[in-house]
């Protein structure tokens, strides 16, 4: 069975503060891993999707990076805008059907 | 409009009413699917449609009943509900059903008397 974990559950930074967020996951054999952001009365932002290990994506402050067993989401000198519950799901070769999510990292950026 | 769109936003329902959720994607995709997401829980995906066919029930109690009459719409139709379906559900679509990522509406935030 596929699972996600991420952690920590909740992180509270200063505005400048850089820190990461992790998410390990077990599947049979990845197709892909997504990052998502979700502010609280929204659905799921897309944010990254990556396929193989050792492969990063960038966008603005964010970075996301794939091993193996995990990713990490690299926030560098955040902004208070940057608040919100970021989630992870993965999704395994031969069920393209099914993303199977993370419980999220509620991330608190403190001006 | 772009991307996708749900309607209406809040329902606040008695167990024994019937109502339905719709979702309208605007992205020209293929697939489209029904998530309940539950405070402090993962997001749950109940049903997959690719190309209007139904390709995925994640054993949905039958109280929940999805319509998918073109690859634009989909809707849930609701009835007989339990206090704990309250929940906010959630539509996505995707380009197919081969990896791409999926792209999420802002939901329906749904409470049961």
């Amino acid at each position: 069975e596929d699972q996600v974990t991420q952690s920590p559950e909740a992180l509270r930074l200063q505005e400048g503060e850089s820190s990461s967020l992790n998410c390990s996951y077990t599947v049979s054999g990845l197709r892909g891993l997504f990052w998502y952001r979700q502010d609280p009365g929204k659905g799921p932002e897309f944010l990254f999707t990556l396929y193989s290990a050792g492969e990063e994506k960038e966008k603005e402050r964010l970075k996301a990076t794939l091993t193996k067993k995990e990713s990490f989401l690299h926030i560098t000198a955040p902004k208070p805008e940057d608040s919100a519950t970021y989630l992870c799901a993965v999704q395994a070769i031969g069920s393209a059907r099914q993303l199977t999510f993370g419980s999220g990292t509620q991330l608190t950026v403190l001006p | 409009e772009t991307g996708v769109t749900q309607t209406p936003r809040h329902l606040v329902m008695g167990m024994t009413n019937k109502k339905s959720l719709k979702c309208e994607q605007h992205l020209g995709h293929n697939a489209m699917y029904w998530y309940k997401q539950s405070a402090k829980k993962p997001l749950e995906l109940m049903f997959v449609y690719s190309l209007e066919e139904r390709v995925e029930n994640n054993s949905v109690p039958s109280r929940f009943s999805p319509e998918c009459p073109n690859s634009s719409h989909l809707f849930l139709h609701l009835h007989t509900l339990q206090p704990e379906d309250s929940a906010l559900y959630l539509c996505a679509s995707s380009q197919d059903l081969r990896g791409e990522p999926q792209h999420f509406g802002d939901g329906t935030r749904l409470s049961i008397l």
